[in-house]
């Protein structure tokens, strides 16, 4: 069974950096074509794509948030790290994490996490 | 920057097709993918290259992409498709969603 779980602070300051960390198991980052992604959600709001790695450890940015953005892997520890720094209370959402499988279900997230929910506030 | 564009809301009587749009320029060149979202859960993939539906999706949902605009359709919509929905789409590299349309079951 494929599950992602997306963990981190509740609360950050303005001008801090959020550290989240996704952990999951049921597949491993060094498969070909397996990728993970964070996406994020404002209260009431689209969903937001931030970034994404892949098996070769290859990074993409939203281009808008690309000098806050840091997305790692720990592939034993079967973690995705998502930094982003100098945050803004228009950063409140819920941050999500996905699995793209590549193969089956070809550039799409197949299989999401539950979220967390991340408040920006003084 | 890319952007894809869905209506806000969408409202349809039970048993009825529902259809609801995602626009983006040459959009037809890039698979668009469809997720449902209903409150307080998570995302699901309902819909990925453009017309496929990964197990578990109900045969009533179909898409499709040309030109300009890719569509999903409800066909035989229940009160249990009623919910948010987003398409996506990659471009240059990065990944696009659109601002999702709510689905209203009248």
């Amino acid at each position: 069974q494929v599950t992602l779980r997306e963990s981190g602070p509740a609360l950050v300051k303005p001008t801090q950096t959020l550290t989240l960390t996704c952990t999951f198991s049921g597949f491993s980052l060094n498969t070909s074509g397996m990728c993970v992604s964070w996406v994020r959600q404002p209260p009431g709001q689209a969903l937001e794509w931030l970034a994404l790695i892949d098996w070769e450890d290859d990074k993409y940015y939203k281009t808008s948030l690309k000098t806050r953005l840091t997305i790692s892997k720990d592939t034993p520890r079967n973690q995705v790290v998502l930094t982003m720094t100098n945050m803004d209370p228009l950063d409140t959402a819920t941050y999500y994490c996905a699995r793209r499988q590549g193969g089956l279900t070809g550039d799409a997230f197949d299989i999401w996490g539950q979220g967390t929910m991340v408040s920006v506030s003084s | 920057s890319y952007e894809l564009t869905q209506p806000p809301s969408v409202s349809v009587f039970p048993g009825q097709t529902a259809s609801i749009s995602c626009s983006g320029d040459k959009l037809e060149d890039t698979y668009v993918t469809w997720y449902q979202q209903k409150p307080g859960q998570s995302p699901v993939l309902v819909m990925f290259q453009d017309s496929k539906r990964p197990s578990g999706t109900p045969e009533r949902f179909s898409g499709s992409n040309s030109g300009n605009t890719a569509t999903l359709t409800i066909s035989g919509t229940q009160s249990m498709d009623e919910a948010d929905y987003y398409c996506q789409a990659w471009h240059s590299s990065t990944l696009v969603f659109g601002g999702g349309t709510k689905l209203t079951v009248l």
